[in-house]
């Protein structure tokens, strides 16, 4: 069935860029679904970060838009998030998930993974 | 956008009916029929119980159930069990390709 992986440094540097990719297995990315990015602050509740889909087209939280971008390698059948300038306030699990249309239903996540941000 | 308004904690006794509520505004959960309700046990990842207000993804029980009114949704857990304690997110689509969560209720079982 399909599965998604979360991969990427555990710790970033305050003002430095967070990357991670996801990995999609079992599947092909290249579908009507979107696939979306999720973070969740320690203690905190979830926070949408953004939305892609195979074709190109992608959709950002209005509040992280000026730091996020998100691409798609559908020849790696992987999908990929940056977010600059990161500060103390970025640290969080990030979760990858496939969505029927953006904001939908995610109905596959990642086991997620946990990215802190300290010098 | 703010985050959707869900009371911060629910609590019932197994064999009961509790109902969780989440609140938004007519720019989102009153206004698209695109909410969504996910269970998430500690460390890790949510799972997705509700989508499109009531329709239950295969393998969730029918004991979840979804329902909205106004700028209001509710998802209601008939016959608890132990299983169910959890934390529980709403989200809606709210427009312009964006969305939004709600902050989360944790579910206790007596």
């Amino acid at each position: 069935q399909l599965q998604l992986q979360e991969s990427g440094p555990g710790l970033v540097k305050p003002w430095e860029t967070l990357s991670l990719t996801c990995t999609v297995s079992g599947g092909s990315i290249a579908t009507s679904y979107y696939w979306g990015w999720i973070r969740q602050p320690p203690g905190k509740g979830l926070e949408w970060i953004g939305s892609i889909h195979y074709s190109g087209s992608t959709y950002h939280s209005p509040t992280l838009k000026s730091r996020v971008t998100i691409s798609v390698d559908t020849s790696k059948n992987q999908f990929s998030l940056k977010l600059n300038s990161v500060t103390a306030a970025d640290t969080a699990v990030y979760y990858c998930g496939r969505d029927i249309l953006v904001f939908d239903a995610l109905d596959i996540w990642g086991q997620g993974t946990m990215v802190t941000v300290s010098p | 956008q703010s985050a959707l308004t869900q009371p911060p904690s629910a609590s019932g006794s197994p064999g009961q009916s509790v109902t969780i509520s989440c609140t938004g505004t007519s720019s989102d959960v009153g206004g698209y029929n695109y909410v969504s309700w996910y269970q998430q046990y500690p460390g890790k990842a949510p799972k997705l119980m509700i989508y499109e207000v009531s329709k239950r993804p295969s393998g969730v029980p029918d004991r979840f159930s979804g329902s909205k009114s106004g700028n209001t949704a509710s998802l209601t857990v008939s016959g608890l069990q132990a299983e169910d304690e959890a934390n529980y997110y709403c989200s809606s689509y709210a427009g312009s390709n964006t969305g939004v969560f709600g902050g989360g209720t944790k579910l206790t079982v007596l």
